[in-house]
């Protein structure tokens, strides 16, 4: 059974740092995504990577894969309070789109101004 | 225009009661999916259908039923809801393909409470 584990859980960190949130999973693919959800909302697509090696950037957030490793990052540079919320990634088991989708446990990021 | 709504946004009810959440995406997507969201913000699939057809069922209990009545529409059906059913449960639709990069569009939510 596909297992998709993100650390840390819980993240509390200053307006203007720099952190990296981790997402490991156990076994191969070559599919990776990665959501934002605020309180009490739905989510929200940030990142599709599609192969080992692929970087996405999108303002102050930097998405990263490495198939052989098994681990994608999420980088946060000089964090905004706007961008507290839970951050999920995703794996794809099947490599054919969105069908089997396996979540890993969220990290919660809280910045602080 | 929202492009996955469901209703309602909250449900409220006693244990052994049916409900039905309802879900329609104007994406012009193939794919629709029910999702669980925990207590501890755990998100598992439930159920996913392409063009009105049953593709997966996650272990979910027989009480639970979906139905797609055309591509657009995804509705969830709960018989005899009990304690463990309180959670979010979120629709969502994509397009799907092979060797595609595709998103997830989902739903706003319906947070159910069981009494």
């Amino acid at each position: 059974e596909l297992k998709v584990e993100q650390n840390p859980l819980f993240l509390s960190m200053q307006e203007g740092k720099n952190y990296t949130i981790y997402c490991n999973y156990s076994t191969t693919s070559d599919r990776l995504y990665w959501y934002r959800q605020d309180p009490g909302k739905s989510l929200e697509s940030l990142f599709v990577l599609l192969s080992n090696g692929a970087v996405k950037q999108e303002g102050r957030l930097m998405a990263s894969l490495d198939t052989k490793a098994r681990l994608s990052t999420l980088h946060i540079t000089a964090a905004v309070h706007d961008l507290s919320a839970t951050y999920f990634c995703a794996v794809d088991r099947t490599n054919f789109g969105n069908e089997k989708l396996t979540f890993g446990t969220g990290t919660r990021l809280t910045i602080i101004p | 225009d929202t492009a996955v709504s469901q209703t309602p946004k909250y449900l409220v009810t006693q244990m052994g009661n049916d409900k039905s959440i309802k879900c329609e995406q104007n994406l012009g997507h193939d794919t629709m999916y029910w999702y669980k969201q925990d207590s501890k913000k755990f998100l598992k699939i439930m159920f996913s259908y392409n063009n009105k057809e049953l593709i997966i069922n996650e272990t979910v209990p027989n009480r639970f039923s979906p139905k797609s009545p055309d591509k657009a529409h995804l509705n969830l059906h709960i018989n005899s809801l009990e304690l463990g059913d309180s959670a979010v449960y979120f629709c969502a639709s994509s397009q799907r393909r092979t060797a595609t990069n595709e998103k997830l569009f989902f739903g706003s939510g319906t947070q159910l409470s069981v009494l």
